[in-house]
């Protein structure tokens, strides 16, 4: 069965430092997004990606944030100055299209020192 | 207006049982409804989900209920089973604001004892 798969699975860093999540989403799909969840928290919105551009982001992406999808295969979230606060598990997901299902990857735990 | 509000936060029920978790909402332009299952270490999945359009939705043990004046819709588990032991997000979204822009409630984590 086709699936989202997120690497790495636990990233530490230090505060100030950027880092690069990674994800790939299942292959015919056309929509991106991703998500993250503080530990204990509600899963949260972040973006939305289709065609080479954001089609939606919430107030949580700030210019701290960044997405790409460098090749045909991958989609990267960037953050460019980490915070202590920045640290939660960050979702991947993609669809097929913007009104079905979408499709979480297993998260990267993100933890900032 | 945003928020979609879930309770409980936990839930032990016995093998057999049903669980019941409730969700309400604000924003009258939220016409998707989902819910996702979510066990540890994993994303979250799409469990079920309705249009508010219709009162009821099952799939198999899975219900929801839901009630457009009320603005509020529940999830029922018949016959819980162990297997059901995971965390529980009800979720909200609209045409408008676009599908896969989610809001989630706080979720709820649900234990079956056998």
């Amino acid at each position: 069965e086709p699936e989202v798969t997120q690497t790495p699975s636990h990233q530490v860093t230090q505060m100030g430092q950027e880092v690069i999540l990674r994800c790939v989403p299942i292959s015919n799909h056309l929509y991106f997004y991703w998500y993250r969840q503080i530990l204990g928290q509600k899963v949260e919105f972040l973006v939305s990606f289709y065609y080479n551009e954001i089609s939606d982001k919430s107030e949580i992406f700030d210019d701290q944030f960044s997405v790409e999808r460098p090749d045909g295969s991958n989609f990267t979230l960037k953050i460019r100055s980490t915070k202590l606060e920045d640290s939660a598990m960050y979702f991947c997901a993609s669809s097929l299209d913007a009104e079905l299902e979408a499709f979480f990857g297993q998260g990267t735990r993100l933890t900032v020192v | 207006q945003q928020q979609v509000k879930q309770s409980p936060q936990s839930l032990i029920v016995q093998k057999g049982g049903i669980s019941i978790i409730n969700c309400a909402y604000e924003n009258t332009a939220f016409d998707y409804f989902p819910w996702y299952q979510q066990f540890p270490g994993k994303g979250p999945a799409l469990l079920i989900a309705i249009r508010p359009d219709v009162s009821e939705k099952k799939e198999g043990r899975f219900t929801i209920s839901f009630n457009k004046s009320a603005k509020q819709f529940s999830l029922h588990i018949m016959d819980s089973q162990p297997g059901d032991s995971a965390t529980y997000f009800c979720a909200a979204s609209s045409r408008s604001g676009g599908y896969q822009k989610v809001t989630f409630g706080t979720g709820t984590k649900l234990q079956v004892i056998p």
